[in-house]
């Protein structure tokens, strides 16, 4: 099974600082891999899709980037309403499994 | 606007059965593969079923194979998950999401709320 695993579990940043979240997964997955943002008590919502793609709706500020086996979420100048929790997903092995990292907690320094 | 909105989850002894449902509208729910997501605050997200979207192909998760059915009704926009032989280990919040960008989907695009199953004696 593909492993999926995040860095760093979590981290502090203040309002208009740029952060990086690391995704890697234990074998190659291409392009195959997602991100989303998830805040407490609501369902987590798709920010990024097939590595780089921006979902609709979602704002500039954040992309993605990278292939094989390691990916990156950036977040430019972090807002007030970015603070939550990021995971990763691969799809590589769809339809048999999916996998999601263990996530990234973003809090306010 | 997509809606996906679950219902079913409740408390429930180890070794019985529930069935979630999941409503959609807002989308042609027929055109999409649906799955089964759950999430621990121990685990995190965890995936747990796919079916297609005519609803011919399935597929689990390791941990729920043979315990957990997944299945449709075009008819009604409705997704379903039969679990049985519940276990402790099976407590969560499941959500219904559907699958993006291909039959099965590979990437999660639309969420319901969730609704919390609780497996205890």
């Amino acid at each position: 099974d593909i492993q999926m695993t995040q860095s760093p579990s979590s981290l502090s940043a203040s309002v208009g600082d740029r952060i990086t979240i690391t995704c890697r997964a234990s074998q190659s997955i291409r392009s195959h891999l997602n991100w989303y943002q998830q805040k407490p008590g609501k369902a987590p919502k798709l920010l990024i899709y097939v590595a780089s793609s921006l979902e609709s709706g979602v704002p500039s500020r954040f992309s993605g980037s990278g292939s094989g086996t390691d990916f990156t979420l950036t977040i430019d100048s972090l807002q007030p309403e970015d603070f939550a929790t990021y995971y990763c997903q691969q799809s590589y092995t769809s339809p048999r499994m999916y996998t999601f990292g263990q996530g990234t907690k973003v809090e306010i320094k | 606007q997509v809606h996906l909105v679950e219902s079913g989850g409740g408390v429930v002894q180890p070794g019985r059965s529930l069935r979630l449902s999941c409503v959609a509208s807002g989308f042609t729910f027929s055109s999409y593969g649906m799955h089964w997501v759950r999430q621990t605050p121990g685990k995190g997200l965890e995936w747990v079923a796919v079916i297609s979207y005519e609803g011919s192909t399935k597929y689990y998760a390791d941990s729920v194979k043979g315990r957990f059915i997944i299945s449709r009704d075009t008819s009604k926009n409705t997704l379903y998950l039969q679990m049985n032989s519940l276990r402790v280990e099976d407590t969560a919040v499941y959500y219904c999401v559907s699958g993006g960008g291909y039959s099965f989907g590979y990437y999660f695009d639309n969420w319901g709320q969730g609704t919390l199953v609780t497996v205890s004696s």
